[in-house]
């Protein structure tokens, strides 16, 4: 079992849908990142977390410490949030990040 | 300012070469970390450095080695290089190896490292 696990894998949605990403760990940590990767490789780093939620436009990312989970919510999505995101873990006692498998996000116009 | 800027982009090399690869943190920050990410692996942790000194490894071969530079600048070599290594290779940059609040990470837009 991987110590990050996201889900769903793949989701498609349509333009102006609510959007979940879940992520799980089952490890102590002191940060949680969740990252934006489009096509070509770049990576942009949309949240970090160590408690309760963050809100940015039209993004919202939530942790619960006790229940090792964390989602990322998208509001009235648009094409041009399709991309891969990607949860990431920094552990308690170290500097090194764990990552989810990603979510491949398509939404459709 | 300047974002996280990694060189070469492209390259390909055959297998037996050796490749060094190098990033340029944001000005300032003082922690480069590398990874390592496949279609089949995807993303995982090679090594980090801060203050010219490697803080953490991760579970790669001895073949792959880093170090970083007085100014900040890393690099990272792979030897011997295997068909195994074709990657996107990305370089992050932060403040420090903490948790401060604001202490995110950037990213370079990666090396994609092609070994036939």
């Amino acid at each position: 079992k991987n110590e990050v696990e996201q889900s769903p894998q793949n989701l498609t949605a349509q333009e102006g849908e609510f959007i979940t990403i879940n992520c799980s760990y089952s490890v102590g940590i002191s940060a949680l990142h969740w990252l934006q990767q489009h096509p070509g490789g770049g990576i942009v780093s949309l949240f970090m977390l160590s408690s309760g939620k963050k809100k940015h436009g039209r993004l919202i990312a939530t942790i619960n410490i006790q229940e090792k989970h964390s989602s990322l919510h998208i509001t009235a999505s648009h094409p041009r949030d399709s991309a891969v995101y990607i949860c990431a873990v920094k552990g308690a006692s170290g500097s090194r990040l764990t990552f989810g498998e990603g979510t491949q996000l398509t939404v459709n116009p | 300012k300047a974002g996280v800027t990694q060189t070469p982009r492209y390259l390909i090399k055959t297998r037996g070469q050796q490749v060094t690869l190098s990033c340029s943190p944001i000005s300032g920050h003082r922690s480069v970390s590398w990874y390592q990410q496949t279609p089949g692996q995807g993303l995982q942790f090679l090594f980090e450095y801060f203050s010219e000194t490697q803080r953490n490894k991760g579970n790669f071969p001895g073949r792959f080695s880093g170090r970083q530079f007085s100014n900040s600048r890393s690099e990272m070599n792979v030897s011997t290089l295997e068909l195994g290594d074709s990657a996107l290779y990305l370089c992050a940059s932060s403040l420090g190896p903490n948790r401060a609040p604001g202490n995110t990470i950037y990213f370079g837009e990666g090396s994609w490292l092609t070994v036939v």
